[in-house]
């Protein structure tokens, strides 16, 4: 079945502008989580939803916000973009809650560069 | 909060050896997952193998085994007969068992270069 798909793959943006990503989970998936992934801070969890609800949301600025969709895809997006907000933005997908049968599946991310 | 640490930034290992890399937690959680994920240049993460905090059996795939200590808050991956393909990215990561969401902590990564 097909995996994680995260549009577009690369993006170059100037700062003071803003930007949507956009995931669409495996089939039949309904959590997805949203990650940054920066040389310096490393990965970190931005939010969750599960069945069109953010259901978690990590320590990040009101300019990054996300939204799930009924079909299961989210889209993320950050307003008023900074230097500092290159990178790469990685989703993960999973079936329901954390649980012994739970895999999260990832996409390979859109690299997002600011300049 | 919690918090995950790899001490081991880089690591080298020879082709066909076996290599350990490290992971500490930090949790007052009691029902937990901890994972190692690898994620080489193509950039995506891939699941390499996932333990029950529960469990007190070590999780083991093919040439991947855990070394779980649930006191000292320590969990392990050995990688046996190494090989090209294992070069990459190692990531260790949490994940708290509950109704609230769910989210991996993860930690720093350790770069491992299998040699040939």
């Amino acid at each position: 079945k097909a995996g994680v798909t995260q549009t577009p793959r690369y993006l170059i943006k100037t700062r003071g502008q803003q930007v949507t990503l956009s995931c669409s989970p495996i089939s039949g998936h309904r959590s997805v989580s949203w990650y940054q992934q920066t040389p310096g801070q490393g990965l970190q969890f931005l939010f969750e939803y599960f069945s069109e609800t953010q259901r978690n949301k990590g320590n990040f600025p009101g300019r990054f916000s996300g939204r799930q969709f009924s079909n299961s895809r989210s889209e993320m997006n950050v307003s008023t973009l900074e230097l500092g907000d290159s990178a790469l933005y990685l989703c993960a997908s999973s079936l329901e809650r954390a649980s012994s049968n739970t895999e999260a599946f990832f996409g390979q991310g859109t690299r997002l560069t600011v300049v | 909060a919690q918090t995950v640490t790899q001490s081991q930034p880089e690591m080298s290992v020879q082709e066909a050896e076996t290599v350990t890399l490290s992971c500490t937690y930090d949790t007052s959680e009691n029902n937990y997952y901890l994972f190692w994920y690898k994620q080489p240049p193509s950039r995506q993460m891939i699941l390499v193998i996932r333990q029950e905090a529960y469990k007190q059996q070590n999780a083991t795939e093919n040439r991947f085994s855990v070394n779980f200590q649930k006191a000292a808050k320590s969990f392990s991956l050995k990688i046996s007969d190494s090989q090209l393909g294992d070069t990459a990215m190692y990531f260790c990561a949490f994940m708290k068992h509950d109704n609230y969401g769910q989210n991996f902590v993860f930690g720093p990564g350790t770069r491992l270069s299998v040699l040939p």
